[in-house]
């Protein structure tokens, strides 16, 4: 079936280091979505892509879809503590489930 | 702030009882889901609804069953709790394919 997997599995960083989390799929990627979960609480979307090669920039936050759609990943630019959590990518692939991937958990050292 | 709303928070019951876990968002969304996810793990799909009186079951086999009698209100009923059921509830809701789905607060349940 549809598998959306991520790595790493977790990440531990040093605030004003660099995090970058990839989001891997078995199959052709129609969207991407990236949620983030603060521990305790709720996925919150991020951002959605849609194009093949597409690049999007939210602050620190750089989102990229593949070429091919089967891969995207989150970068962030030197972390800081409010970056903590766990980042989700999901997929639509065209009907109205959202798949999510196996989530990177984020801490971020200070 | 998304309007979507789950009740209760926090929920402890023993074993064999039947609970339901409600769910109403006021955005009329369509689409409705349940997932469960254990502490900081993957977020499982048990349940989704593409509108009224239409239901199906996700990608994670559950006990669980849902009904979807009005847009607004996705309850999720177990009839008979086990500890195995022990997890968060996460309820969402979307406007349709490709758009940002919402999520409420989540309802943490530990059967005992």
């Amino acid at each position: 079936g549809q598998q959306v997997m991520q790595i790493p599995q977790y990440q531990h960083v040093q605030e004003g280091e660099d995090f970058t989390t990839y989001c891997n799929s078995s199959t052709t990627l129609s969207n991407i979505q990236w949620y983030k979960q603060r521990p305790g609480g709720h996925p919150v979307f991020l951002i959605q892509l849609v194009k093949s090669g597409e690049v999007k920039k939210q602050k620190r936050l750089t989102f990229q879809f593949g070429e091919a759609k089967k891969n995207s990943s989150l970068h962030i630019t030197a972390t800081q503590t409010t970056d903590v959590g766990t980042y989700f990518c999901a997929d639509t692939s065209g009907t109205y489930k959202y798949i999510f991937g196996t989530g990177t958990r984020l801490k971020v050292l200070a | 702030e998304a309007d979507i709303y789950q009740t209760p928070r926090y929920l402890v019951i023993g074993t064999g009882k039947k609970i339901t876990l409600e769910c109403s968002q006021t955005m009329g969304h369509d689409k409705m889901y349940w997932y469960q996810q254990d502490p900081g793990m993957e977020l499982h799909l048990i349940h989704y609804s593409y509108g009224v009186n239409s239901t199906e079951k996700g990608d994670l086999s559950s006990e669980s069953t849902v009904s979807r009698i009005r847009t607004e209100h996705f309850p999720l009923t177990l009839e008979s709790a086990r500890p195995s059921h022990t997890s968060q509830y996460l309820c969402a809701s979307s406007a349709g394919v490709n758009t940002e789905a919402f999520f409420g607060q989540g309802t943490r349940l530990t059967v005992v």
